[in-house]
């Protein structure tokens, strides 16, 4: 139980476009879903808290018009980077937290590579 | 403001040898959760074990076992008879509050030589 899937796994995109990844929770429901961006040999960086139904949340320093939050439904979140530039090449992930379980864990998802050319 | 503390960055052991990853936290809340994540090559994190503050109690699954210390802030993770599939970066985190954001370690790389 508790599987969390993205896709794609990984894109290559020209400079100025504009890139979708998506994130499900298959077998659960998830009010919040969170979003991190991790660079090579490093750990993890929240970007935005996204709840179902509302506005994300995000961390500072994250431009909320760069990176587009979504979480239309109890099992998917969708992150826009609008208009990448190769400084947004990383590896993103999302990762979902059981609706109702106390303490939080969070489930997550296989990520995705984006590189920006 | 949390902080999680792991001191070792990289430890490289033979296979079949015990390895102990270390994990300090700090924070001022009286209830919080600590977690173990892995991550293999293939770079999706995988949930280990979750803890909350008021359960002291030291766990064993498999070859996996975790001493949860209140006393001196630490929650280590020990692999017993280490494999090569054990290689990976290991997370610490914690997470304190309603919304549950984790505070993330810098991680350990782990790599087990056959």
């Amino acid at each position: 139980g508790a599987v969390v899937s993205q896709h794609p796994s990984w894109v290559i995109c020209k400079s100025g476009t504009s890139v979708k990844i998506e994130c499900r929770s298959l077998d659960f429901q998830a009010t919040t879903m969170f979003w991190y961006r991790q660079f090579p040999k490093q750990s993890l960086m929240l970007m935005a808290t996204s709840n179902e139904g509302s506005k994300a949340t995000y961390e500072q320093g994250v431009e909320k018009d760069k990176f587009l939050i979504n979480h239309a439904s109890l099992t998917l979140s969708t992150l826009t980077v609008t208009s990448a530039h190769p400084e947004d090449s990383s590896f993103y992930i999302c990762s979902a937290r059981v609706a109702g379980e106390s303490g939080g864990t969070q489930y997550f998802g296989p990520g995705t590579r984006l590189t920006v050319l | 403001a949390q902080k999680v503390t792991q001191a070792q960055t990289e430890i490289s052991v033979v296979e079949k040898e015990d390895v102990t990853l270390d994990c300090v936290y700090e924070t001022r809340d009286t209830t919080y959760y600590l977690f173990w994540y892995k991550q293999p090559p293939s770079g999706e994190l995988v949930f280990l074990i979750r803890r909350n503050s008021f359960d002291e109690q030291n766990e064993i699954s498999g070859r996996y076992s975790w001493n949860f210390q209140k006393s001196t802030s630490s929650f280590n993770f020990t692999i017993t008879a280490s494999q090569v599939v054990d290689s990976a970066v290991y997370f610490c985190a914690l997470s304190t509050g309603a919304n549950s954001k984790l505070t993330f370690g810098k991680g350990i790389t782990l790599s087990v030589r056959p």
